[in-house]
């Protein structure tokens, strides 16, 4: 199975300022198809996750341009760039190059 | 476009059978695949398997396999999870979300749409 981690686990963020959140492969997450089958998710407090980011930097319909997404082989960066407080809530990055699918332990945001 | 909603939470003690559903509104809900995730209380998000309405073919995580039964009536676009004897471990929030499976490949689609998640709580 693909294990893939996150860091940081939490991260307290000041409204404005940037955040960062990193996720890791075990495997390299490239399909002979020239595509990364990484997406980032975020579930906010009380609500269904949501898709925020698909193959790596592709954004979700409906969401903000202040979320980008980067990175290759095993390594992964979600960015926002002015965090707001809507932007709090558990992010999740999740494989799906081969099954079993598997997602990250999460990381959670919420503002100082 | 696509929306699911999911059935009501439900209380069960050990041992007793449940099915719950997924329910997709809307022209394109035959073409996906619903994959099943379950968060266990205050835990993360994991994978349980997929299953294409259209015709039931299905894809288990080896970590639910035999575990879980999912099902599908296209007609009534609606996917089901089910268990034949429930254990208290599975307690815990169940999500069905849309998704596209390449078999040929083995690979995934993001999860785009999400229910909003069905609370299945075992207690004696």
């Amino acid at each position: 199975d693909i294990v893939m981690t996150q860091s940081p686990l939490s991260l307290p963020v000041t409204p404005g300022e940037p955040a960062s959140i990193s996720c890791r492969s075990s495997q390299n997450l490239l399909h002979s198809n020239g595509y990364y089958y990484l997406s980032w998710y975020l579930q906010r407090p009380g609500q269904s996750p949501q898709l925020l980011i698909y193959l790596v930097s592709t954004r979700a319909s409906g969401v903000p341009d202040r979320f980008s997404g980067s990175g290759s082989g095993t390594d992964f960066t979600l960015k926002i760039s002015r965090v707001e407080a809507e932007d709090v809530g558990i992010y999740y990055c999740m494989q799906g190059l081969q099954t079993p699918i598997t997602f990250g332990p999460g990381t959670k945001v919420d503002i100082k | 476009e696509v929306q699911l909603v999911q059935s009501g939470a439900e209380v069960k003690k050990p041992g007793e059978s449940l099915k719950i559903s997924c329910k997709g509104s809307g022209n394109s809900f035959s073409n996906y695949w619903i994959a099943w995730v379950r968060q266990m209380p205050g835990k993360g998000l994991e994978w349980m398997g997929i299953i294409y309405p259209s015709d039931s073919r299905t894809r288990y995580s080896p970590s639910f396999q035999g575990q879980v039964t999912f099902s599908a009536d296209k007609s009534i676009s609606t996917a089901y999870l089910q268990w034949s004897s429930l254990k208290a471990s599975d307690t815990a929030l169940y999500y069905c979300a849309t998704t596209h499976y390449y078999a040929s490949s083995g690979h995934l689609d993001s999860f785009a749409l999400w229910g909003q998640g069905t609370m299945v709580i075992v207690s004696s």
